[in-house]
């Protein structure tokens, strides 16, 4: 059973677009949620991460929203631009453990 | 990353055949991981170390066993190949005093026949 459940499993968005991620979890003792982006024939990469003290976290052009109650956290990706296709997935870990449980992933591609 | 390498980068064996992939890193991590990839499954934990003498297993940890032969290094074994371990095998590290990142390898794609 998945303890992160990632909706959708693809998206396509045209360039300049929003592209909206969600996760969800079961594990109240997570207090660490990434993302993490993988390019084709790479392995994946830490883009940004959030602790549920927080409700939101901005780098450039991804924000995580983060809502502790709903036990869910999801990535928006704004001005989306065709260098941003990549699969994306989530997790959930807890900060002193260094263990993560990673979503199923996310394909977005950002046509031109 | 360039840090974390991983032997083979392509695979393809038989049914039964004994299998072992290999993980170096010169991070200096002491914390190293094993995932497989599957599509919609994301990734999925087979084992982890803490340290040398610390060896862990994960989610999926059943028909593999792994070695860690020094800080730097991380083996994963398939003593039996079977088809569906048919997948993407990601190793990945990090470091118990900087935080919770993980840095992972460029993987290794294993068919088994």
């Amino acid at each position: 059973q998945q303890q992160v459940k990632q909706s959708p499993q693809s998206l396509i968005v045209q360039k300049g677009g929003i592209s909206i991620i969600n996760c969800a979890y079961e594990n109240t003792a997570f207090d660490y949620f990434p993302w993490y982006q993988q390019f084709p024939g790479k392995g994946p990469a830490l883009l940004i991460a959030i602790r549920p003290d927080v409700s939101e976290k901005k780098e450039g052009r991804f924000t995580i929203s983060f809502n502790k109650s709903a036990k869910q956290f999801s990535l928006h990706i704004m001005d989306s631009q065709p260098g941003d296709s990549a699969t994306y997935f989530c997790a959930a870990g807890q900060a002193a453990g260094n263990k993560l449980t990673f979503g199923g992933g996310t394909r977005v591609l950002v046509k031109p | 990353d360039a840090d974390v390498t991983q032997t083979p980068r392509n695979r393809i064996t038989k049914t039964g055949k004994r299998i072992m992939l290999e993980c170096s890193q010169t991070k200096g991590h002491d914390r190293m991981y094993w995932y497989r990839q599957d599509p919609g499954l994301g990734l999925r934990l087979i084992y982890y170390s803490f340290d040398v003498k610390d060896i862990n297993k994960g989610e999926i940890s059943d028909g593999y066993s792994v070695s860690r032969q020094a800080q730097a290094k991380f083996s994963l074994s398939l003593e039996s190949a079977i088809p569906n371990q048919t997948a993407l095998y990601f190793c990945a590290t990090s470091n118990s005093g900087s935080g919770n990142e993980q840095f992972f390898g460029p993987g290794t794609r294993l068919t088994v026949l």
